[in-house]
């Protein structure tokens, strides 16, 4: 089984700061993918950026990049530019590719962002 | 256009009763999956179906029990509700060709149970 630990439980930064979130997980499996989820107050899950274990290369989504290091088996969201709607609960989650997704997610704890103006 | 949608968002109860949630997803997906999130917001995976067979069932309580009527529902009845059942429950699905992920898990909007 798989773990997820993201530690921060909650940051607070500036508007236009960067800020980034960490996580590491834990895993015997080889091919897997990571996510980041944005949860806003509104409760829906927002995909913000994923990564896949075999790609070498860090995903990027606008502001939104990802620092993925396989050996050390973290996976940190790096915010760039924080705006006011970035103010949200962060999800770090974890799925085995083996199986074609059939475990579902693996969630860490989520880091709650404040973004103060 | 709704992809996943729950109904209802809001759910009050008693102890004791029974109730559903009902999901669908109009993406063509063929797998779907509940997840409950509890008061410290933490997620956990309940139940993944595929073309109507249940793919995994986590440590959840036999009073759960998921029940798809074809692809695109995947419905979650609870009987004799606890009040430690009270949490958000989340819908997703995604899609799967054999034994590759082919998209990631889109999520629908959550239901808020609380049973008192």
């Amino acid at each position: 089984a798989q773990t997820v630990t993201q530690s921060q439980p909650e940051m607070s930064v500036q508007e236009a700061e960067t800020v980034t979130l960490s996580c590491t997980y834990d895993t015997s499996e080889s091919n897997y993918y990571l996510f980041w989820y944005k949860q806003p107050p509104s409760r829906q899950m927002i995909l913000v950026i994923r990564q896949e274990a075999y790609k070498q290369q860090n995903a990027t989504e606008n502001r939104f990049s990802v620092n993925f290091q396989k050996a050390a088996k973290s996976f940190s969201l790096k915010i760039s530019d924080s705006q006011l709607g970035d103010t949200a609960m962060y999800f770090c989650a974890f799925m085995n590719s083996g199986g074609g997704g059939a475990d579902g997610l693996t969630f860490g704890k989520g880091t709650h962002l404040i973004i103060q103006p | 256009d709704t992809a996943v949608s729950q109904t209802p968002k809001y759910l009050v109860t008693q102890m004791g009763n029974d109730k559903s949630i009902k999901c669908e997803q109009n993406l063509g997906h063929d797998t779907m999956y509940w997840y409950k999130q509890d008061s410290k917001k933490f997620l956990k995976i309940m139940f993944s179906y595929n073309n109507k067979e249940l793919i995994i069932n986590e440590t959840v309580p036999n009073r759960f029990s998921p029940k798809s009527p074809d692809k695109a529902h995947l419905n979650l009845h609870i009987n004799s509700l606890e009040l430690g059942d009270s949490a958000v429950y989340f819908c997703a699905s995604s899609s799967r060709r054999g034994q590759l992920l082919d998209n990631e898990q889109f999520f629908g909007p959550g239901t808020r149970l609380t049973v008192l």
